[in-house]
């Protein structure tokens, strides 16, 4: 099986653009849900989803936001980006209560 | 609410030294526990688990004792090698029931950077 997918891998912005990340889950996987690693703030949940719905929201504001597809393919938005956004953005989906993590998206905002 | 406690690094080794990570954890009901690495440049990856009181679990070499009465999850491997060098993360998860099913939302420690000199 191909694991978890996320693109792009590394892009660049400035302040107040906004970006959008994609995150493929392994094949049969209906949960997918998203992270930011900071080395200030380690890892913060942001959302999940399952079956197009968002189950879980974390406490992020909500320039951040999130979708689903019917393929289980999942999207990541972040509007207005600040310099404080940049991140690793990571992806999982999960199997019987086991995260399986994508490589991630590294997002720098100047 | 949930949180993980771990040792802050980064945490240097000879090779085939001996080593302990610690991490505590408060938690609400009855959470499952794991360990997860992440080498540089990638994602993480779960290195182990445990999901009830004294489970050890394991894999390539480390263990961790669920150890309920201490609230604690120490990671620990006898002989470590260069290739281990990466950052350790410990994190706990309790189910939240939805109508669509059980869902896993972890906490994670901070990490703990390991370095392993040859």
């Amino acid at each position: 099986k191909a694991g978890v997918t996320q693109t792009p891998r590394y892009l660049i912005k400035t302040r107040g653009q906004q970006v959008t990340l994609s995150c493929s889950p392994i094949s049969g996987h209906r949960s997918v849900s998203w992270y930011q690693q900071t080395p200030g703030q380690g890892l913060q949940f942001l959302f999940e989803y399952f079956s197009e719905t968002q189950r879980n929201k974390g406490n992020f504001p909500g320039r951040f936001s999130g979708r689903q597809f019917s393929n289980s393919r999942s999207e990541m938005n972040v509007s207005t980006l600040e310099l404080g956004d940049s991140a690793l953005y990571l992806c999982a989906s999960t199997d019987a209560g086991e995260l399986f993590f994508g490589e991630g998206s590294r997002l720098t905002v100047l | 609410g949930n949180s993980v406690t771990q040792m802050e690094g980064p945490v240097t080794l000879s090779e085939e030294a001996f080593l302990t990570i610690n991490c505590t954890y408060t938690a609400t009901g009855y959470p499952s526990l794991f360990w997860y690495v992440q080498y540089p440049g990638e994602g993480l990856q779960l290195l182990l688990k445990a999901t009830k009181a004294d489970d050890k679990g394991s894999n390539k070499g480390f263990e961790a004792t669920y150890r309920k009465e201490t609230t604690s999850f120490h990671l620990e491997k006898g002989s470590v090698q260069v290739s281990d060098s990466a950052v350790y993360f410990c994190a706990l998860s309790v189910p939240v029931s939805h109508a669509s099913g059980g869902s896993y939302i972890p906490t994670f420690g901070r990490g703990t950077s390991l370095i392993v000199h040859p």
